[in-house]
């Protein structure tokens, strides 16, 4: 078990262009999450998916943003024409589906947008 | 929906106490406790369930109160490694829910 892991670490793009990130996730773990952090806050949930479903997405993810899990294990998530406000420190997890699923982070994806 | 952590921050000695407190305003399903250090991913601590399951590492103790929807994370002992952040991250109890909205977090220095 090598844990979550995402790439790349880091990435500093110019505004309005377009970003993706990977997120591999413990192997057996069938549940795949998305948060974003900024600088003194708490992790901010994304979208969830359950194998290759996407189940719940936050109503304040804009249509910028677009993540898949095509095959249930690596995800991508995408950002499109990126923003200044869209740096942030960008997280994901992973759980099973069984029993006290607690969630595993990865090391995060740092997005800066200049 | 973000559950209000206090306090929000505590400076402690080697070897003294403090207890973390998480409250939501939603009815709870879950509360899970993680640790996050300066640069680094948070690490998972203690998941605490309704009807009483929990789930964590053994030196780390947290109650639950359904009815108050409040969480509390217990250190005693404290080690200077247990420096950093500590979030709270609630699951509501609606059908289908199973994101967690965590809260804005409790800065720990411990210091020698």
């Amino acid at each position: 078990d090598t844990g979550v892991s995402q790439n790349p670490r880091h990435k500093i793009t110019k505004r309005g262009q377009n970003v993706t990130f990977r997120c591999d996730p413990i192997s057996e773990h069938n549940r795949l999450y998305w948060y974003r952090q900024t600088l003194g806050q708490g992790p901010e949930f994304l979208t969830y998916f359950q194998n290759e479903a996407q189940l719940e997405k936050s109503r304040l993810l804009s249509d910028r943003f677009s993540a898949e899990r095509p095959k249930g294990s690596f995800s991508t998530l995408e950002i499109q024409r990126t923003e200044q406000g869209d740096s942030a420190m960008y997280l994901c997890a992973s759980s099973l589906v069984v029993g006290a699923y607690e969630q595993y982070f990865g090391p995060g994806t740092r997005l800066t947008v200049t | 929906q973000q559950p209000v952590q206090s306090p929000q921050a505590v400076i402690l000695r080697e070897g003294e106490d403090a207890v973390i407190n998480c409250s939501s305003s939603k009815a709870l399903y879950s509360v899970h406790w993680y640790r996050q250090k300066h640069g680094e991913a948070p690490v998972f601590l203690m998941i605490l369930l309704k009807g009483g399951e929990q789930k964590g590492h053994e030196k780390i103790s947290a109650s639950f109160n359904e009815k108050k929807q409040q969480s509390s994370l217990y250190l005693t002992a404290s080690q200077l490694s247990y420096s950093g952040t500590y979030f709270c991250g609630t699951e509501h109890e609606v059908a289908g829910a199973n994101n967690l909205f965590f809260g804005t977090g409790t800065r720990l220095t411990v210091i020698p």
